[in-house]
Protein backbone atom coordinates (compact mmCIF):
# COMPACT_ATOMS: atom_id res chain seq x y z
CA UNK A 1 0.00 0.00 0.00
CA UNK A 2 1.37 3.62 -0.83
CA UNK A 3 2.15 5.92 1.38
CA UNK A 4 0.93 8.87 1.36
CA UNK A 5 3.05 12.85 1.09
CA UNK A 6 1.23 15.88 2.27
CA UNK A 7 2.86 19.30 3.28
CA UNK A 8 4.01 19.40 7.27
CA UNK A 9 1.75 22.53 8.27
CA UNK A 10 -0.47 25.28 7.16
CA UNK A 11 -1.84 28.48 8.59
CA UNK A 12 -5.45 29.95 7.19
CA UNK A 13 -7.89 32.24 8.59
CA UNK A 14 -11.11 32.51 10.03
CA UNK A 15 -13.10 32.62 6.89
CA UNK A 16 -11.12 31.40 4.10
CA UNK A 17 -11.09 28.32 2.17
CA UNK A 18 -8.47 25.67 2.39
CA UNK A 19 -6.85 23.39 0.28
CA UNK A 20 -4.63 20.51 1.18
CA UNK A 21 -2.81 18.70 -0.84
CA UNK A 22 -1.65 15.29 -1.12
CA UNK A 23 0.79 13.23 -3.02
CA UNK A 24 0.71 9.73 -3.90
CA UNK A 25 2.70 8.87 -7.16
CA UNK A 26 2.12 5.18 -6.51
CA UNK A 27 -1.36 4.97 -5.91
CA UNK A 28 -2.92 1.62 -7.03
CA UNK A 29 -5.97 0.69 -9.05
CA UNK A 30 -8.03 -0.74 -6.00
CA UNK A 31 -6.84 2.19 -4.09
CA UNK A 32 -9.84 4.72 -2.66
CA UNK A 33 -8.64 7.91 -1.13
CA UNK A 34 -9.59 9.00 2.55
CA UNK A 35 -9.29 11.97 4.24
CA UNK A 36 -9.30 12.44 8.23
CA UNK A 37 -9.11 14.87 10.78
CA UNK A 38 -7.50 14.15 14.33
CA UNK A 39 -7.53 16.48 17.15
CA UNK A 40 -5.00 16.24 19.96
CA UNK A 41 -5.28 13.03 22.03
CA UNK A 42 -8.35 12.00 20.04
CA UNK A 43 -9.41 9.30 17.31
CA UNK A 44 -9.17 10.42 13.76
CA UNK A 45 -12.62 11.81 12.13
CA UNK A 46 -13.74 10.42 8.75
CA UNK A 47 -14.13 13.45 6.36
CA UNK A 48 -14.43 12.09 2.75
CA UNK A 49 -13.48 9.79 0.09
CA UNK A 50 -13.49 8.95 -3.17
CA UNK A 51 -12.07 7.36 -5.73
CA UNK A 52 -11.79 9.46 -8.89
CA UNK A 53 -13.21 12.99 -9.99
CA UNK A 54 -15.30 15.05 -7.53
CA UNK A 55 -17.05 14.15 -4.23
CA UNK A 56 -18.81 16.64 -2.20
CA UNK A 57 -20.14 16.30 0.90
CA UNK A 58 -21.49 18.81 3.68
CA UNK A 59 -18.13 19.54 5.06
CA UNK A 60 -15.44 19.31 2.59
CA UNK A 61 -14.92 18.79 -1.10
CA UNK A 62 -11.97 16.13 -2.65
CA UNK A 63 -11.24 16.80 -5.81
CA UNK A 64 -9.01 13.98 -7.80
CA UNK A 65 -7.08 14.46 -11.27
CA UNK A 66 -7.66 11.60 -14.03
CA UNK A 67 -4.22 10.26 -13.36
CA UNK A 68 -5.31 9.36 -9.01
CA UNK A 69 -1.38 10.09 -7.76
CA UNK A 70 -2.66 13.54 -6.00
CA UNK A 71 -5.60 14.92 -4.33
CA UNK A 72 -6.69 18.21 -2.95
CA UNK A 73 -8.80 18.38 0.22
CA UNK A 74 -10.60 21.69 0.32
CA UNK A 75 -12.33 23.11 3.09
CA UNK A 76 -15.06 26.19 2.64
CA UNK A 77 -15.04 28.87 5.27
CA UNK A 78 -12.52 27.35 7.82
CA UNK A 79 -13.23 28.15 11.38
CA UNK A 80 -10.84 28.30 14.70
CA UNK A 81 -12.70 24.75 15.11
CA UNK A 82 -11.27 23.05 12.35
CA UNK A 83 -7.41 23.43 13.47
CA UNK A 84 -6.15 19.79 13.42
CA UNK A 85 -3.76 17.53 11.87
CA UNK A 86 -5.64 16.32 8.37
CA UNK A 87 -4.63 12.95 6.80
CA UNK A 88 -5.27 11.42 3.38
CA UNK A 89 -4.04 7.48 3.88
CA UNK A 90 -5.07 5.24 1.08
CA UNK A 91 -7.39 2.64 1.46
CA UNK A 92 -6.87 -0.73 -0.57
CA UNK A 93 -10.80 -2.14 -1.11
CA UNK A 94 -9.66 -5.36 -2.24
CA UNK A 95 -8.50 -6.71 1.08
CA UNK A 96 -9.59 -5.31 5.05
CA UNK A 97 -9.54 -1.42 4.10
CA UNK A 98 -6.27 -1.64 5.13
CA UNK A 99 -4.90 2.25 6.05
CA UNK A 100 -1.16 3.50 5.66
CA UNK A 101 -1.22 6.58 7.36
CA UNK A 102 1.61 9.54 6.04
CA UNK A 103 2.51 12.49 8.38
CA UNK A 104 -0.05 14.57 7.87
CA UNK A 105 -0.33 18.04 7.88
CA UNK A 106 -1.33 20.27 10.66
CA UNK A 107 -3.88 23.23 9.99
CA UNK A 108 -3.66 26.05 12.34
CA UNK A 109 -6.74 28.87 11.59
CA UNK A 110 -6.23 31.84 13.37
CA UNK A 111 -8.89 34.53 14.03
CA UNK B 1 -21.92 7.88 11.97
CA UNK B 2 -20.86 4.26 13.23
CA UNK B 3 -19.57 4.42 17.08
CA UNK B 4 -16.74 2.53 18.48
CA UNK B 5 -15.20 2.91 22.15
CA UNK B 6 -11.94 2.09 23.83
CA UNK B 7 -11.50 1.28 26.85
CA UNK B 8 -9.87 2.36 29.32
CA UNK B 9 -9.31 5.96 28.19
CA UNK B 10 -6.10 5.90 29.89
CA UNK B 11 -3.89 3.72 32.03
CA UNK B 12 -0.87 3.88 34.07
CA UNK B 13 0.84 1.00 35.24
CA UNK B 14 4.30 -0.29 36.65
CA UNK B 15 6.95 -1.43 34.20
CA UNK B 16 6.63 -5.44 33.90
CA UNK B 17 3.10 -5.68 34.35
CA UNK B 18 0.82 -6.18 31.23
CA UNK B 19 -2.14 -4.15 30.32
CA UNK B 20 -5.39 -4.97 28.42
CA UNK B 21 -7.00 -2.72 26.26
CA UNK B 22 -10.63 -3.18 24.81
CA UNK B 23 -12.04 -1.91 21.54
CA UNK B 24 -15.83 -2.42 20.73
CA UNK B 25 -18.34 -1.72 17.78
CA UNK B 26 -21.12 -0.65 19.27
CA UNK B 27 -23.78 -0.06 16.48
CA UNK B 28 -22.61 -2.08 14.23
CA UNK B 29 -20.86 -5.59 13.23
CA UNK B 30 -16.93 -5.67 12.82
CA UNK B 31 -15.16 -8.42 11.27
CA UNK B 32 -12.21 -6.32 11.19
CA UNK B 33 -10.06 -4.10 13.38
CA UNK B 34 -7.14 -2.64 13.25
CA UNK B 35 -4.92 -1.23 15.96
CA UNK B 36 -2.64 1.35 15.79
CA UNK B 37 0.10 3.34 18.06
CA UNK B 38 0.58 7.36 17.97
CA UNK B 39 3.64 8.83 19.55
CA UNK B 40 3.67 12.59 20.78
CA UNK B 41 3.51 14.48 17.61
CA UNK B 42 3.62 11.59 14.83
CA UNK B 43 1.38 9.97 12.49
CA UNK B 44 -0.58 6.60 13.24
CA UNK B 45 1.35 3.45 12.81
CA UNK B 46 -0.63 0.52 11.85
CA UNK B 47 0.05 -1.95 14.50
CA UNK B 48 -2.04 -5.19 13.23
CA UNK B 49 -4.58 -6.11 11.67
CA UNK B 50 -7.54 -8.37 14.01
CA UNK B 51 -10.24 -10.11 12.44
CA UNK B 52 -12.69 -12.13 13.88
CA UNK B 53 -12.08 -15.77 14.88
CA UNK B 54 -8.21 -15.75 13.16
CA UNK B 55 -5.07 -14.90 14.15
CA UNK B 56 -4.29 -11.26 13.59
CA UNK B 57 -2.06 -10.02 10.98
CA UNK B 58 0.72 -7.84 12.33
CA UNK B 59 2.94 -4.99 10.67
CA UNK B 60 6.44 -5.84 9.68
CA UNK B 61 8.38 -4.96 13.11
CA UNK B 62 5.78 -5.57 15.71
CA UNK B 63 6.56 -8.13 17.85
CA UNK B 64 3.47 -10.85 18.50
CA UNK B 65 4.39 -12.04 21.28
CA UNK B 66 4.33 -8.69 23.12
CA UNK B 67 0.86 -7.10 21.82
CA UNK B 68 -1.33 -10.04 21.68
CA UNK B 69 -4.56 -9.29 19.61
CA UNK B 70 -7.79 -11.56 20.33
CA UNK B 71 -10.66 -10.79 18.41
CA UNK B 72 -13.41 -13.07 20.49
CA UNK B 73 -16.24 -11.49 18.78
CA UNK B 74 -18.08 -9.73 15.84
CA UNK B 75 -18.00 -6.28 18.29
CA UNK B 76 -14.86 -6.85 20.68
CA UNK B 77 -11.25 -7.04 19.99
CA UNK B 78 -8.57 -6.60 22.81
CA UNK B 79 -5.24 -5.76 22.81
CA UNK B 80 -2.76 -7.12 25.44
CA UNK B 81 1.00 -5.24 26.08
CA UNK B 82 2.82 -7.54 27.95
CA UNK B 83 5.50 -7.23 30.38
CA UNK B 84 4.87 -3.99 29.38
CA UNK B 85 8.03 -0.73 29.73
CA UNK B 86 8.49 2.79 29.22
CA UNK B 87 9.14 2.69 25.66
CA UNK B 88 5.52 1.01 25.04
CA UNK B 89 4.23 4.50 26.70
CA UNK B 90 2.15 5.92 23.85
CA UNK B 91 -1.56 6.92 22.13
CA UNK B 92 -3.01 3.14 20.87
CA UNK B 93 -6.40 3.32 18.53
CA UNK B 94 -8.56 1.14 17.29
CA UNK B 95 -10.54 1.04 14.36
CA UNK B 96 -12.79 -0.66 12.55
CA UNK B 97 -14.34 -1.59 9.51
CA UNK B 98 -17.84 -3.07 8.92
CA UNK B 99 -17.27 -5.30 6.00
CA UNK B 100 -14.37 -6.96 4.23
CA UNK B 101 -13.53 -4.99 1.64
CA UNK B 102 -16.44 -3.07 -0.57
CA UNK B 103 -16.35 0.94 0.11
CA UNK B 104 -16.68 1.41 3.47
CA UNK B 105 -14.66 3.59 6.22
CA UNK B 106 -13.19 2.69 9.05
CA UNK B 107 -14.27 3.78 12.32
CA UNK B 108 -12.01 4.93 15.07
CA UNK B 109 -12.11 4.49 18.73
CA UNK B 110 -11.38 7.70 21.02
CA UNK B 111 -7.93 5.78 21.97
CA UNK B 112 -6.12 4.91 24.95
CA UNK B 113 -3.39 6.80 26.90
CA UNK B 114 -0.58 3.98 28.26
CA UNK B 115 1.87 5.40 30.67
CA UNK B 116 4.56 3.18 31.96
CA UNK B 117 6.77 4.11 34.49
Amino acid sequence: LAKTTQPISMDSYEGQEVNITCSHNNIATNDYITWYQQFPSQGPRFIIQGYKTKVTNEVASLFIPADRKSSTLSLPRVSLSDTAVYYCPLRFSGGYNKLIFGAGTRLAVHP
Amino acid sequence: GAVVSQHPSWVICKSGTSVKIECRSLDFQATTMFWYRQFPKQSLMLMATSNEGSKATYEQGVEKDKFLINHASLTLSTLTVTSAHPEDSSFYICSASPQRGGNNEQFFGPGTRLTVL
